[in-house]
């Protein structure tokens, strides 16, 4: 049972390159979130898609798109990277919203030079 | 409790004795709390979730308790193992946003053989 799946679970950038990171659930749920982890910070909310064919700004979402492709899959775009973004990425995915448990992927450890 | 800054609280215990981790939410409007551990290198892993219409629920060796008086929730942990070291969060749905979770910071367990 794979649950929440990450790619990639590292990435080196230099400033100014582009990436996607990629999210995929197999669990049938509804809501789809990103959210970066800093030390100190906790986890802060990027944006998040409260359904298929919707997506809406968290609290941290300046420097990213994102795009949920279809039911399953969440992507996670950086245009021009800066290194204010290296951080942890997760994303994470629930059935009814957040009054329900978000189940979380292991994360992508992104350094940007 | 939770913590500010760069450091996180620690709580050390013996293998076998019940720990206790505090966390105080800060919006009298949250309706939702959820416990989740990490462990190095891997993504927050849910423990068990409240309701504000509830004081208490328990799960397998773990007990949430929720006091909106004071606006504190606690984990408690029977008979702790060392593989119940980690980072534990709290967070809560603060009811602005069905979709939006806001974590603290996080406490961190290390369980002594």
């Amino acid at each position: 049972n794979a649950g929440v799946t990450q790619t990639p679970k590292f990435q080196v950038l230099k400033t100014g390159q582009s990436m996607t990171l990629q999210c995929a659930q197999d669990m049938n749920h509804n809501s789809m979130y990103w959210y970066r982890q800093d030390p100190g910070m906790g986890l802060r909310l990027i944006y998040y898609s409260a359904s298929e064919g919707t997506t809406d700004k968290g609290e941290v979402p300046n420097g990213y798109n994102v795009s949920r492709l279809n039911k399953r899959e969440f992507s996670l775009r950086l245009e021009s990277a800066a290194p204010s973004q290296t951080s942890v990425y997760f994303c994470a995915s629930s059935n009814t919203g957040g009054r329900s448990p978000l189940h979380f992927g292991n994360g992508t450890r992104l350094t940007v030079t | 409790g939770e913590s500010v800054g760069l450091h996180l609280p620690t709580l050390s215990v013996q293998e076998g004795d019940n720990s206790i981790i505090n966390c105080a939410y800060s919006n009298s409007a949250s309706d939702y709390f959820i416990w989740y551990k990490q462990e190095s290198g891997k993504g927050p892993q849910f423990i068990i979730d409240i309701r504000s219409n509830m004081d208490k629920r328990q799960g397998q060796r773990v007990t949430v308790l929720l006091n909106k008086t004071v606006k504190h929730l606690s984990l408690q942990i029977a008979a702790t193992q060392p593989g119940d070291s980690a980072v534990y969060f709290c967070a809560e749905n603060s009811g602005g946003s069905n979709y939006k979770l806001t974590f603290g910071k996080g406490t961190l367990l290390t369980v002594n053989p």
